[in-house]
């Protein structure tokens, strides 16, 4: 079956910590993206990527790294200058085009509850 | 800049009672607009979506008309079920630029009751 998978579910962290967050997809999607949702919000974009080697900043990128070496995985790695980390994190992928015709719609992962204690 | 603004929740409902989650979004030209929903504990799903002005997206008994005039989007559902009890997002994806990145409301908390 193809899909998104973000490992782990649940991760703790002490702070001062970086942290990495998997993500992988067997869609074939070429762009990929990380939110952040807290409770009572709406997701808030962290970065994406719309072809390997390449990435931009979301909305709150700061403390926060990505790569993407790979079109079917782009890892997060929450660094100790987040001030707040604790949060859900979302893993979504996109098929751009294929042929001629666009396509709009994200796929999500099952998403990464981070703790930090 | 874009921005989705959703009716606030919680929203709770009877079993079979009538559904609307409102949305409103402010955007330059014609976004394409979609809904998605979240069960507990995990990530979200496309509900439906809309691509033009006065495009009615349906799936599972729910629908929403894209309304240009009013630059609303509102969710509806004529008798909802324990199942749907969710959060559900509306969002907005610009219709050009390099960006195109979705825009989402804060969500609305659904809880139906049997």
């Amino acid at each position: 079956d193809g899909g998104i998978t973000q490992s782990p579910k649940y991760l703790f962290r002490k702070e001062g910590q970086n942290v990495t967050l998997s993500c992988e997809q067997n869609l074939n999607h070429d762009a990929m993206y990380w939110y952040r949702q807290d409770p009572g919000q709406g997701l808030r974009l962290i970065y994406y990527s719309q072809i390997v080697n390449d990435f931009q900043k979301g909305d709150i990128a700061e403390g926060y790294s990505v790569s993407r070496e790979k079109k079917e995985s782009f890892p997060l790695t929450v660094t100790s200058a987040q001030k707040n980390p604790t949060a859900f994190y979302l893993c979504a992928s996109r098929l751009t085009f294929s042929g001629t015709t666009l396509y709009n719609e994200q796929f999500f992962g099952p998403g990464t509850r981070l703790t930090v204690l | 800049g874009d921005s989705v603004t959703q009716m606030e929740g919680p929203v709770t409902l009877s079993e079979e009672a009538f559904l609307t989650i409102n949305c409103t979004y402010t955007a330059t030209g014609y976004p394409s607009l979609f809904w998605y929903v979240q069960y507990p504990g995990e990530g979200l799903q496309l509900l439906l979506k809309a691509t033009k002005a006065d495009d009615k997206g349906s799936n599972k008994g729910f629908e929403a008309t894209y309304r240009k005039e009013t630059t609303s989007f509102h969710l509806e559902k004529g008798s909802v079920q324990v199942s749907d009890s969710a959060v559900y997002f509306c969002a907005l994806l610009p219709p050009s630029g390099s960006a195109r990145q979705l825009t989402f409301g804060s969500g609305t908390q659904l809880t139906v009751l049997p």
